[in-house]
């Protein structure tokens, strides 16, 4: 079955302005959870969604925000862009139910701020 | 921050056995340890996870000290498709009440397969 589906998978932004990116979880899966990727910081966090609900949250600041729908595909937002949002951005499904804790992720969006 | 320790870079000479460390001195009882792998420019990948058994799959070796403190993953006979980075990650089980989606990543092993 198609894995984890994210686009655009590169996108170019000046500072200022909004992104969006986009996640398509496995079929059947209904949890998505969000991570940056940069150098500096390694894998952080962002939030995780389920039921259209978001269950957890990183640290980050409220210019990053996210939303799942009904089909269980999720969105994140960054607004204000700043030079240091440039990153991978991955998104990663699980079934909820199951106790193994498998994640499964994306090839990611790579962003860049100029 | 992440609850783990593990060499930054380890090389394994292809078609040995790579045998990766994680100290993980501060687990708790409801904690389990998982391995993840991301190769260059993908996704992290599931490896393998464990709460105190050992365990082994078709990718990979866990093997868990009885005090559970420290933790071993071993690729039995590594290719050069095993170069990766290599995430050992503690986490509370699902079953007990804990997060699916947040894994704490720490910096991870360079593992390189040289042949």
């Amino acid at each position: 079955k198609a894995g984890v589906t994210q686009t655009p998978r590169y996108l170019i932004k000046t500072r200022g302005q909004q992104v969006t990116l986009s996640c398509s979880p496995i079929s059947g899966h209904r949890s998505v959870s969000w991570y940056q990727q940069t150098p500096g910081q390694g894998l952080q966090f962002l939030f995780e969604y389920f039921s259209e609900t978001q269950r957890n949250k990183g640290n980050f600041p409220g210019r990053f925000s996210g939303r799942q729908f009904s089909n269980s595909r999720s969105e994140m937002n960054v607004s204000t862009l700043e030079l240091g949002d440039s990153a991978l951005y991955l998104c990663a499904s699980s079934l909820r139910s199951q106790n193994t804790g498998e994640l499964f992720f994306g090839e990611g969006s790579r962003l860049t701020v100029l | 921050d992440a609850k783990t320790t593990q060499p930054p870079s380890m090389d394994c000479a292809e078609g040995r056995a790579a045998n990766l460390p994680c100290n993980h001195s501060t687990i708790s009882g409801n904690e389990y340890v998982y391995w993840y792998r991301q190769i260059h420019s993908q996704g992290p990948q599931y490896i393998i996870h464990g709460l105190k058994n050992n365990e082994t799959n078709e990718m990979a070796s866990l093997i868990i000290t009885e005090d559970r403190k420290s933790s071993t993953l071993i690729l039995p006979h590594a290719t050069l498709r095993d170069t990766a980075v290599y995430y050992c990650i503690v986490r509370v089980g699902m079953n007990y009440g804990g997060s699916q989606g947040n894994l704490i990543f720490g910096k991870g092993t360079k593992l390189s397969v040289k042949p």
